[in-house]
């Protein structure tokens, strides 16, 4: 079975510095994809960022990037120079490829907040 | 721009009737999906589509149902609303299976 977890209910962060939301993963397919999406108070799901098992190199999306340790299953992200508009929900997601479906399996859910 | 709505965006319904909430996309991607999303649990799949005339089932499949007769609409019915189906509802869709899924704004329905 696919599993995600995110252990951090909330976080704190103090503008500009650097943050990182944790995820960790379970799954037996060789082949899977990773994702983090934002939720802000507004309520849509917003793609961020996104990791291929094989991807050799971490994947960056302007201030995003993922931290990708294989080893580890984990899949972390990384926010830089936290903005408060980056404070709301964030998602982290798997996709399984053995089965070519293309369903994510979601996080509860970390909740982020900037303070000025 | 291409975009994926969905309608209505808050609906109050009472136990036992019949629901229909619809997904409109017009990136003209072949997959589409239903989740849910409740505190405590993320959001999880109700159901999805590779392209018309198909549907599956997901992990919370019970109680709704999906029909696929374009490739730009996935209405989500509700056979009989629940009070365990009051959530927030988001469709979403992707070009490939592989591709990152975009979401809709997502419906808040509460079943009373």
């Amino acid at each position: 079975a696919q599993k995600i977890t995110q252990t951090q209910p909330g976080m704190f962060v103090q503008e500009k510095e650097a943050v990182t939301l944790d995820c960790t993963y379970d799954t037996s397919d060789p082949s899977y994809g990773l994702f983090w999406y934002k939720q802000p108070s507004s309520g849509e799901m917003i793609f961020l960022i996104y990791q291929g098992s094989y991807d050799q190199q971490n994947a960056t999306e302007g201030r995003y990037s993922l931290n990708f340790q294989k080893a580890r299953k984990s899949a972390n992200l990384v926010i830089s120079a936290s903005q408060l508009g980056d404070s709301a929900m964030y998602f982290c997601a798997m996709r399984g490829d053995s089965s070519n479906t293309g369903k994510l399996i979601f996080g509860q859910g970390t909740t982020l907040q900037v303070k000025p | 721009d291409a975009e994926i709505t969905q309608s209505p965006r808050h609906k109050i319904t009472e136990t036992g009737r019949q629901v229909t909430l619809a997904c409109h996309q017009t990136w003209n991607h072949n997959n589409m999906f239903w989740y849910r999303q409740d505190l405590g649990h993320g959001l999880r799949l109700i159901h999805y589509s590779y392209g018309v005339q198909d549907t599956n089932k997901g992990e919370v499949s019970d109680g709704y149902s999906v029909s696929r007769s374009n490739t730009e609409d996935l209405p989500l019915t509700l056979e009989s609303a629940a009070s365990s189906q009051t959530s927030v509802y988001f469709c979403a869709s992707s070009e490939s299976a592989r591709s990152e899924q975009y979401f809709g704004p997502g419906t808040r329905l509460t079943v009373t």
